[in-house]
């Protein structure tokens, strides 16, 4: 299995542009996470889906942030529009069952000028 | 609120040292304690899971043990090498959800 897919990896923009950020999960995993990772505030958990069902999306900063997961193959965080402050790594993670380890992509770099 | 912290935040030491890093939880109520590794500019490894009902789980030169009662968990490595250079995180799952509350890590340099 190639792994988790993340794309882009690397992402610069304006304020103000909308950004997406893709995540193809390893095949057969039923739980995926969003993640934020800045010097600030370390490994921030952003959203996760059950099954394609958004169970917890307590982490999202604010109304700026969505996600969706369509199908069990692939999920999106988009940001519209995007400030400087947004800047971070962001990671995606799949795990299949609840007690399982979870398995990282190697995470886009966004930054927002 | 779970909150994680890991001492120390950065450690140096030579090559072939045996060294353990520290991780504190405030809430023993956990489902699961995680070990992970990240190398620069990568995403995160998994090292050791340990379940609640566990105290230890070895792998390699690597053992990390749990102590759910005191809030603590180490990480163990025995022999140090050069390639062992990363930061090391480790992340608690609380008992009602699948969400990882991760600790702010331990940089690792082993020089040569």
């Amino acid at each position: 299995d190639a792994g988790v897919i993340q794309s882009p990896r690397h992402e610069v923009t304006e304020m103000g542009q909308e950004v997406t950020l893709r995540c193809k999960p390893i095949s057969g995993h039923n739980s995926l996470f969003w993640y934020r990772q800045t010097m600030m505030r370390g490994l921030e958990l952003l959203i996760y889906f059950n099954n394609n069902v958004p169970i917890d999306d307590s982490g999202m900063p604010e109304d700026r942030f969505s996600a969706k997961m369509p199908n069990a193959s692939f999920s999106t965080l988009k940001i519209q529009p995007s400030e400087p402050r947004d800047s971070a790594v962001y990671f995606c993670a799949t795990t299949f069952g609840a007690a399982d380890t979870q398995y990282f992509g190697p995470g886009t770099r966004l930054t927002v000028l | 609120k779970q909150e994680v912290t890991q001492i120390p935040a950065a450690l140096s030491v030579p090559e072939g040292e045996n060294l353990v890093l520290n991780c504190s939880f405030t809430d023993s109520a956990i489902y699961n304690l995680q070990w992970f590794r990240q190398d620069p500019g990568k995403g995160l490894t998994s090292l050791l899971l340990i379940q609640s009902s566990q105290r230890e789980q070895t792998s390699g030169r690597l053992n990390a043990s749990l102590d759910k009662s005191s809030g603590r968990s180490t990480l163990y490595i025995a022999a140090s090498q050069p390639g062992d250079s990363a930061t090391y995180l480790c992340a608690v799952r609380g008992g009602a959800t699948n969400k990882l509350i991760f600790g702010t890590g331990t940089l690792l340099a082993v020089q040569p």
